[in-house]
């Protein structure tokens, strides 16, 4: 099955830095890429994703890169800020594989320094 | 769009009991939903994977007798817990999928003391 790592696992910036999570992926047949934000005791939240016939998405301070070759793909972060501080997951699925079941990386707890 | 609610948001209960935690869909069809167990500091772990109008499907070593789930509609999931004890005591939550992309219920903090 699929497996995905995701580094590293904690991650202190200042605000105003860029940050960046990366994570690799084991089926290259995965085609879809969310990323997930969850403050602490919240539901976790969608804040972009990116499909395999895209390389790059940008959504404001936020851009999503993804090389299927070497099958890993990047959240970055750029202008941080004390609010984007808490747990980003990484995850990857198979269009129509298991009700387009996701499977998750172990997180990335960020901590935005004011 | 894309609404999930999830009740109770918080339960303590007896060893012993059952729980039921429902998962809901409130602005789309969801045929399927996934429920999820989360640690303190930990990624989230699926349970089951609940398709509408048929059985769900357990990932391997989450007891399917203990853990019940029924979808009975395309905007309901419900999970009960049943004969609850302590090491059960865990954040649940479910999601709904809309397309490719899976939304998520605000979770249950179980408590079983």
């Amino acid at each position: 099955g699929e497996n995905v790592e995701q580094h590293p696992s904690t991650l202190s910036v200042q605000e105003g830095d860029s940050a960046v999570i990366k994570c690799t992926y084991s089926d290259s047949a995965s085609n879809y890429f969310p990323w997930y934000k969850q403050e602490l005791g919240k539901r976790p939240q969608l804040i972009i994703d990116i499909r395999s016939n895209v390389g790059e998405k940008k959504d404001q301070r936020i851009a999503v890169t993804l090389n299927k070759t070497a099958k890993h793909f990047s959240l970055h972060i750029t202008e941080t800020q004390p609010e984007d501080s808490a747990v980003y997951f990484c995850a990857a699925s198979i269009s129509g594989n298991a009700g387009n079941m996701l499977t998750f990386g172990g997180g990335t707890r960020l901590m935005v320094k004011p | 769009g894309a609404v999930v609610s999830q009740h109770p948001s918080r339960v303590i209960c007896k060893s012993g009991t059952s729980v039921k935690i429902e998962c809901r869909s409130l602005d789309f069809q969801a045929t399927t939903m996934f429920w999820y167990r989360q640690f303190p500091k930990q990624s989230l772990m699926l349970m089951a994977t609940s398709n509408e109008g048929s059985k769900a499907t357990y990932e391997q070593g989450v007891e399917k007798d203990k853990f019940l789930i029924n979808h009975a509609s395309l905007t309901l999931s419900t999970l009960t817990v049943t004969s609850a004890h302590p090491e059960d005591s865990s954040f649940y939550i479910c999601s709904a999928s809309r397309g490719q992309t899976q939304y998520f219920g605000p979770g249950t903090r179980l408590l079983v003391l």
